[in-house]
């Protein structure tokens, strides 16, 4: 069973702060992805990384895809409130399906 | 368009209950996923679909079955329902062309479950 472990599980700040998630595997991703998933919904994409060593920015955070397509990480510049949720990354093995990290969740308080 | 609906969107079992969830997409995705989703487990694939008329399975797909008989439409079946099956079930959908690095899966809202 492939497996992708997301650290930390849990992660509780203040608005304004800076915060890094990290996603990683010991196998290679064909690409990955990173999902939102706020109380209540279903998982919203936020990006795809597709290339080893790409970096994608969209407005405050900023996804990175590892060298050896085996890690990610998703930065979040001056958190928000409107930041707070459930982070997922799934990475792709060449197949149709995903396999999604164990999450972190984030609280951002004013 | 409504997107990826579920129902119903809650439900309390008694085990060795059964019953049925139903997904419905209305943007023509060949594609169809049921997953469930447990506290710092993320979440893990139970059945999925290719097709109408086809379906495999996923990484945790005993105790459950499924049916795609028409495209829009996957059936997430609990024939004899268990404790260990109290979950957040997401039924998920994705155009053609699995294999595509840049497919987005769209989620439906979920349903909770508890068996008791």
């Amino acid at each position: 069973t492939q497996l992708l472990e997301q650290s930390p599980q849990f992660l509780s700040i203040q608005e304004g702060e800076n915060l890094t998630v990290y996603c990683n595997s010991s196998s290679v991703f064909s690409s990955l992805q990173w999902y939102r998933q706020e109380p209540g919904e279903g998982p919203v994409l936020l990006v795809t990384v597709v290339t080893g060593g790409e970096v994608k920015k969209l407005k405050r955070l900023t996804f990175q895809f590892g060298d050896a397509r085996k890690d990610s990480s998703l930065h979040i510049t001056a958190a928000q409130p409107g930041d707070t949720g459930l982070y997922l990354c799934a990475g792709r093995y060449n197949t149709d399906k995903l396999i999604f990290g164990t999450g972190t969740r984030l609280q951002v308080f004013p | 368009n409504a997107g990826v609906t579920q129902t119903p969107k809650f439900r309390v079992l008694k085990t060795g209950q059964s019953m049925t969830l139903l997904c419905a997409q209305d943007m023509n995705h060949e594609y169809m996923y049921w997953y469930r989703q447990d506290p710092g487990m993320g979440l893990r694939l139970i059945h999925y679909s290719v097709g109408e008329g086809t379906t495999a399975k996923g990484e945790v797909p005993d105790g459950y079955n499924v049916s795609r008989l028409k495209k829009q439409n996957f059936l997430l079946g609990l024939e004899s329902a268990a404790p260990s099956q109290t979950s957040v079930y997401f039924c998920a959908s994705t155009r053609a062309g699995g294999h595509n690095s840049y497919n987005e899966q769209f989620f439906g809202p979920g349903t909770r479950l508890t068996v008791l």
